[in-house]
């Protein structure tokens, strides 16, 4: 079956950077892409871009450029999200999910906490 | 952006009820390909989103069909028949025919 499974919690200071990862399983990793959203501590959904499993090629919301860079571990199946400089309002619980019908299996989710 | 105003905010209804939630977007949501990408997503509480229905109408797979969608153009609406208690949570409309990709602000689906 498909399956996103992705890394565990994270707590990091601000400035510091994470990197979360994604690993997909139960279908052909490079014949769909992958989207971010991110949750904030009681928001809703807010897309963060997608990226071309195929190319490589990723496409970020303007709220997220500069900051924030997806990248692909093809052979391993996994989709990365980095975010460096890390700011208070980067907490947030992270998805990836699968660009399929819709944006439609999704990932179990990382929180990310940044505190000081 | 396209501006996606979904209501109500929350939603009491009663189990074996009906619920409708609206979702009616700033512009059109008519990709330039004839189709319409409006789908609609549940966040039960603590577990990522499911998808529920994608393409207005379209029921994805293992999704009940006390659920349907329907709508056009700007103007697109939700409908559970017979609510269970594993319909509780939040659910969310995104557009995904303009960049950027947006979503509805939510609607909390609770039990009155």
């Amino acid at each position: 079956q498909i399956q996103l499974v992705q890394s565990g919690p994270e707590l990091k200071k601000p400035g510091e950077s994470v990197k979360i990862s994604c690993k997909a399983s139960g279908y052909t990793f490079t014949d769909y892409a992958m989207h971010w959203v991110k949750q904030a501590p009681g928001k809703g959904l807010k897309w963060m871009g997608w990226i071309n499993t195929y190319t490589g090629k990723p496409t970020y919301a303007d709220d997220f450029k500069g900051r924030f860079v997806f990248s692909l571990e093809a052979s391993a199946s996994t989709a990365n999200l980095q975010i460096s400089n890390l700011k208070n309002e980067d907490t947030a619980t992270y998805f990836c999910a699968r660009s399929g019908l819709a944006v439609d299996y999704w990932g179990q989710g990382v929180m990310v906490t940044v505190s000081s | 952006d396209v501006v996606m105003t979904q209501t109500p905010v929350s939603l009491p209804v009663s189990l074996g009820g009906q619920a409708s939630i609206s979702c009616r977007s700033s512009q059109s949501l008519v990709h330039s390909n004839g189709n319409t990408y409006l789908h609609w997503y549940l966040q039960k509480p603590g577990q990522s989103p499911q998808l529920l229905i994608y393409r207005v109408s379209n029921r994805f797979s293992g999704v009940p069909d006390r659920f349907s969608g329907s709508g056009s153009g700007t103007d697109f609406t939700l409908k559970i028949s017979r609510v269970e208690p594993e319909d509780l949570g939040d659910y969310y409309c995104l557009q995904s025919t303009h960049f950027p990709f947006t979503f509805g602000s939510g609607t909390k689906l609770e039990i009155k």
